[in-house]
């Protein structure tokens, strides 16, 4: 099957710091999300993003379809953005990646 | 507004003591599905459905079983739980076959 693979495993920032998440699929894909879970454990769609590029607020994504990449950026970071971030393929069966822990301090 | 419920939110149980738990999309939407989430094993497919009367198995199945009588429900039911099952469950459902939202998740520990 395909393999999700995400980079870096931990992430810790200051607030107000940018970051780069990056997901890497081992196969072509017709559907990609962005994923961020919070302490409280729920699984919060943050974007659908099969190809190209989308922004939402501080967030913002970009998926190479062709090179079988996507990432997310978050900028100005706060500390209500900790948590883990998974991108997941898939459908009906989604592939998840092992997630990017990200703690923001103050 | 698209929801996904879940219920139980917490569930502790002892070993054998059959249990279901209920997952509830009011979006009509047709697939559906179950994952689990296990520290060091990540988020994997429990069992999943296309539509009404349709299942079939995800990654690991032993141990559940899943009905889908009607669209908006699809219930995961254990009916000898093990200590091995304590976790994370999420229902799913898929909008428009692009997009998949999940419930608030059902932390279940089985002693």
């Amino acid at each position: 099957g395909i393999q999700v693979e995400q980079s870096p495993p931990d992430l810790i920032l200051q607030e107000g710091a940018n970051s780069t998440l990056r997901c890497n699929f081992s196969d072509s894909v017709n559907n990609l999300q962005w994923f961020h879970q919070n302490p409280w454990g729920q699984l919060i769609n943050l974007f659908y993003i099969p190809s190209g590029t989308k922004q939402n607020g501080r967030l913002s994504a970009t998926t190479v379809a062709t090179e079988r990449y996507s990432l997310l950026y978050i900028s100005s970071s706060q500390t209500t953005d900790s948590g883990v971030y998974f991108c997941a393929v898939g459908l009906v069966q989604l592939t998840f990646g092992s997630g990017t822990q990200l703690t923001v301090l103050p | 507004e698209a929801q996904v419920t879940q219920n139980p939110r917490y569930l502790i149980t002892v070993t054998g003591k059959k249990l279901t738990v209920t997952c509830s999309q009011n979006m009509n939407h047709e697939y559906m599905s179950w994952y689990r989430q296990d520290p060091g094993l990540g988020l994997r497919q429990i069992y999943y459905s296309m539509n009404v009367e349709v299942t079939d198995k995800g990654d690991v199945p032993e141990g559940y079983k899943v009905s889908r009588k009607e669209k908006r429900n699809f219930p995961l039911i254990l009916e000898s739980p093990s200590p091995n099952q304590t976790s994370l469950y999420f229902c799913a459902t898929v909008t428009g076959g692009t997009e998949a939202f999940f419930g608030q998740g059902t932390r279940l520990t089985v002693v």
